[in-house]
């Protein structure tokens, strides 16, 4: 059972353009969500994070929006940069159990110039 | 300030024998986490050590084990292997034990099981 889903394997947005990266959660207990960014052979990095009791956070060009009724978040880049380009892994914690990210299968971005 | 390093990063083995993977945590991190990611898939939790003691563990069987040593690196070990074991083992260093902090990655081993 999928809990985090990622339905977008991939998607290729203009330089300059604004991504929107899209994540849909099925546990309602759930309370804070992270991105992640993944180059090819190397580990995840660390993007941003939300907790459930906001519904966007900011920083820099990323930003983060929770729509908990919906169940979903999303993730925007604006504008795109070429150095984007890697895979975007959205993460949940639950409430219960405070050391377990559960993730979701990933979104290929690719930023053409 | 060091990263967090992996080794060995690529390794083969043969089903049924035993695998031991190496991690050494960020300076100033106490917390080590393993994740197994699959071909296509995110990565999914085994197991996190927090002060050398085993904090929590995901849906894997007792055949995955760690140890966490003083200077807070860490080994995940796994025993007779099997061909669905062939993965990208990812282990992840942080300041604490809870989900808000944020989790410093290594590049990773990849198994391959034949």
């Amino acid at each position: 059972d999928q809990q985090v889903k990622q339905n977008s394997p991939s998607l290729s947005v203009q330089e300059g353009r604004i991504s929107i990266l899209n994540c849909d959660y099925t546990n309602s207990m759930f309370d804070y969500f992270l991105w992640y960014k993944k180059y090819p052979a190397e580990g995840p990095t660390f993007l941003i994070s939300i907790s459930s009791i906001k519904d966007k956070n900011e920083d820099g060009r990323f930003t983060v929006f929770l729509n908990k009724s919906a169940k979903h978040l999303s993730l925007h880049i604006v504008p795109s940069q070429p150095g984007d380009s890697a895979v975007y892994f959205c993460a949940a914690s639950l409430i219960d159990s405070n050391y377990q990210l559960i993730w979701g299968a990933g979104t290929k971005l690719i930023i053409k110039p | 300030e060091t990263g967090v390093t992996q080794s060995p990063t690529h390794l083969i083995k043969t089903r049924g024998q035993q695998v031991t993977l190496r991690c050494s945590s960020q300076s100033g991190h106490n917390t080590v986490s393993w994740y197994q990611q699959a071909l296509g898939q995110g990565p999914q939790f085994i197991f996190q050590y927090y002060r050398e003691e085993e904090n929590g563990r995901g849906n894997f069987p007792p055949r995955f084990s760690g140890l966490q040593f003083p200077n807070y690196s860490s080994e995940l070990n796994v025993n007779a292997l099997e061909l669905d074991d062939s993965a990208l083992y990812l282990c992840a260093s942080s300041k604490g034990a809870t989900t808000n902090e944020k989790l410093f990655f290594g590049s990773g081993t990849q198994l391959s099981v034949l």
